[in-house]
């Protein structure tokens, strides 16, 4: 059965922490990809990765980084978290080669930050 | 840019009926994929159904079916003998089509809550 998971359902934050959300699938997908989905917003691209050590920004990049050092794994850096970046933040994967690439999603974290 | 627009916030309908759930998109390219995603209420995304834009029949999967109309650029989503269980907010994405869909990223609308009701 296909899996995306999560580190963290959900997770809290002071303003000016170091913040790191995992992300981990069991595919074999070459590619990843990190949302921030938020009401009447839909989902946002932050940033993705086609490849081990390879990454690509996504249309909200400003705040975040992304490290992706072993193919299973994506996590988002949020170097000094800001109370706008309280969200839910959504992980996918997707295959590579042609086709339609359906991307399969995680449970989300919903942080906070105070 | 490609964006893509669900002009309907909020939805409701009877169980047993029928809805059906817009959205529109622009774009420049030719070819490209079009989804609809669920999300039940504290539950995982996931695809209901998918179109591909060179392919002129409609996508159908079981209750679900859709009405792609390329021209106009509309790709709506229409539910039929709606359950319970079709309570989610559901998105509509685009793709473009790359020839190693290296990345393959979305672009998805503001979504829309389908209530279904007893």
């Amino acid at each position: 059965d296909v899996k995306v998971t999560q580190s963290s359902r959900y997770l809290v934050k002071r303003t000016g922490e170091k913040v790191f959300l995992e992300c981990v699938q069991d595919m074999d997908h070459e590619n990843m990809f990190w949302y921030r989905q938020d009401p009447g917003l839909g989902l946002r691209l932050i940033y993705f990765s086609y490849d081990v050590k390879m990454k690509e920004k996504g249309d909200i990049p400003e705040g975040y980084s992304v490290s992706r050092e072993k193919k299973e794994r994506f996590s988002l850096i949020l170097e000094s978290a800001s109370t706008n970046q309280t969200s839910m933040y959504l992980c996918a994967s997707s295959p590579g080669g042609r086709g339609p690439g359906e991307q399969f999603f995680g449970p989300g974290t919903r942080l906070t930050v105070l | 840019a490609q964006t893509v627009t669900q002009s309907q916030p909020e939805m409701s309908v009877q169980e047993a009926e029928t809805v059906t759930l817009s959205c529109t998109y622009d774009t420049s390219e030719n070819n490209y994929y079009l989804f609809w995603y669920k999300q039940p209420p504290s539950r995982q995304m996931i695809l209901v159904i998918r179109q591909e834009a060179y392919k002129q029949q409609n996508a159908t999967e079981n209750r679900f079916s859709v009405n792609f109309q390329k021209a106009a650029k509309s790709f709506s989503l229409k539910i039929s003998d709606s359950q319970l269980g079709d309570t989610a907010m559901y998105f509509c994405a685009f793709m473009k089509r790359t020839i190693y869909n290296q990345g393959g990223k979305l672009i998805f609308g503001q979504g829309t809550e389908l209530s279904v009701k007893p």
